[in-house]
């Protein structure tokens, strides 16, 4: 079985564009969760999906939005991008909303310019 | 606010011999704990769970502790090996908010 799968795997930007990241969940789970992890920290909670309404949501700008497909892939939008934005967004799935193990992707790794 | 810290950034342990990493958090509401491992360019990989309502739990090599009074857990890798180098993070998550809190990580070096 395939793991999580995101995409692209880098990306440069400049200040002020938009960025899409997409991330496939394993097969048959029907929660998405995203997080950014920049240098030297963990990973900070950004938005969890599942079937496909938002479950919850961190302390980032609503520069920041996410979606969740009939297929139970996910998207996330962030707009109008900042140098801090920079970091690896990592997207996890897992079977249940909650008390179980989330399964990460590979990350994309973003850079602002 | 950090609510899950890991105060070691790093860890050296010899091949064989135990490695103990350790995890507190300050939110009493916290009650499922996670510890995963992560290797460069690849995502974080889960090891083990536990919930509030145990205070041990064991798979293979690996055993997380929780003290919950101490608000503090740890994990025990028996024997450790090379390959068990990586950055170890724990996270936590409170019934009914469906994010789960990291901590900044431990970097485990084992040497043979």
């Amino acid at each position: 079985d395939a793991g999580v799968t995101q995409s692209p795997t880098h990306l440069i930007k400049t200040r002020g564009q938009h960025v899409t990241l997409r991330c496939s969940p394993i097969s048959g789970h029907k929660s998405v969760s995203w997080y950014q992890q920049v240098l030297g920290q963990g990973p900070q909670f950004i938005f969890q999906y599942y079937e496909k309404e938002e479950r919850g949501r961190g302390n980032f700008p609503d520069r920041f939005s996410a979606r969740q497909f009939p297929n139970y892939s996910s998207e996330l939008n962030v707009n109008a991008l900042l140098l801090g934005d920079s970091a690896l967004y990592l997207c996890a799935s897992s079977h249940r909303e909650s008390y179980n193990e989330q399964f990460f992707g590979p990350g994309t790794r973003l850079t602002v310019l | 606010d950090q609510q899950v810290k890991q105060n070691s950034p790093s860890l050296s342990v010899q091949e064989g011999r135990i490695s103990i990493l350790n995890c507190d958090y300050t939110n009493s509401m916290f009650d499922y704990f996670l510890w995963y491992k992560k290797y460069p360019a690849e995502g974080p990989t889960f090891l083990i769970s536990i919930s509030s309502i145990k205070d041990k739990n064991e798979d293979g090599r690996f055993t997380v502790f929780l003290n919950k009074s101490a608000k503090h857990l740890s994990l025990h890798i028996v024997p450790s090996q090379p390959g068990d180098s990586a950055v170890y993070f724990c996270a936590a998550s409170a019934s009914g908010t469906y994010k789960y809190i990291f901590g900044t990580g431990t970097r485990l070096k084992v040497l043979a």
